[in-house]
């Protein structure tokens, strides 16, 4: 079974200052691994995935991820937060089944708060 | 483009009647809709598939007699919560897998479902 470890629940930080939201995984298989981002009432949208080649993964919004695979980590990366990106992160997997993917698995989410 | 709706955003009902969600892909088909469950500051915990034409798999511990899923269109797929009591009340999304692709998954805004 695949699980995911959000390491932290909340991450406060200053605008205009780099951020790291911490995810790892583990699988006894390849997986395919997701960022989501959900704001207050709303559903989930997707930042970025990772399903092969290059470990680099640009997203959206400006975001990035880099997979580790030695260290079965999925960390999300901005290098300048704005005020905007106040937000719950949610890191996920799903099970790699042949060309297409299962069922996803959320880990806790992280919630990062931008401060002016 | 691939764009799911949910109807309700929001319900407010009163214990023991019965309350349905509308989960609709708006610009693809999906011969696949799943549901979820999200508590307050918590993260989603996946309830059901939903396959076109099927019965919907339920995960373990979701009761299908009291969330009834009916997946009568490759676009449209509904979660009805019978009988809805207070401990009910949560945060329900769906999302939709595109037939015929990789499995990649595209979620709707959410139902904020009280009962009182």
């Amino acid at each position: 079974a695949q699980s995911v470890t959000q390491l932290d629940s909340q991450v406060p930080v200053f605008e205009e200052a780099p951020v790291e939201l911490r995810c790892n995984y583990s699988s006894s298989v390849s997986v395919y691994l997701f960022w989501y981002v959900q704001y207050p009432n709303q559903g989930l949208q997707l930042l970025l995935k990772y399903l092969s080649g290059s470990t680099l993964v640009k997203g959206i919004n400006g975001f990035e991820a880099e997979f580790n695979k030695s260290q079965t980590s999925f960390h999300l990366r901005k290098p300048s937060v704005h005020i905007s990106d106040t937000a719950e992160y949610f890191c996920a997997v799903a099970r790699f089944l042949g060309g297409s993917q299962g069922n996803l698995i959320f880990g806790k989410g992280t919630k990062l708060s931008v401060k002016p | 483009g691939a764009v799911v709706s949910q109807h309700p955003s929001r319900v407010i009902c009163k214990s023991g009647t019965s309350v349905k969600i509308e989960c609709r892909s708006l610009d693809f088909q999906a011969t696949t809709m799943f549901w979820y469950r999200q508590f307050p500051k918590q993260s989603l915990m996946l309830m059901a598939t939903s396959n076109e034409g099927s019965k919907a798999t339920y995960e373990q511990g979701v009761e299908k007699d009291k969330f009834l899923i009916n997946h009568a269109s490759l676009t449209l797929s509904t979660l009805t919560v019978t009988s809805a009591h207070p401990e009910d009340s949560s945060f329900y999304i769906c999302s939709a897998r595109v037939a015929g692709g990789p499995g990649e998954q595209y979620f709707g805004p959410g139902t904020r479902l009280t009962v009182t």
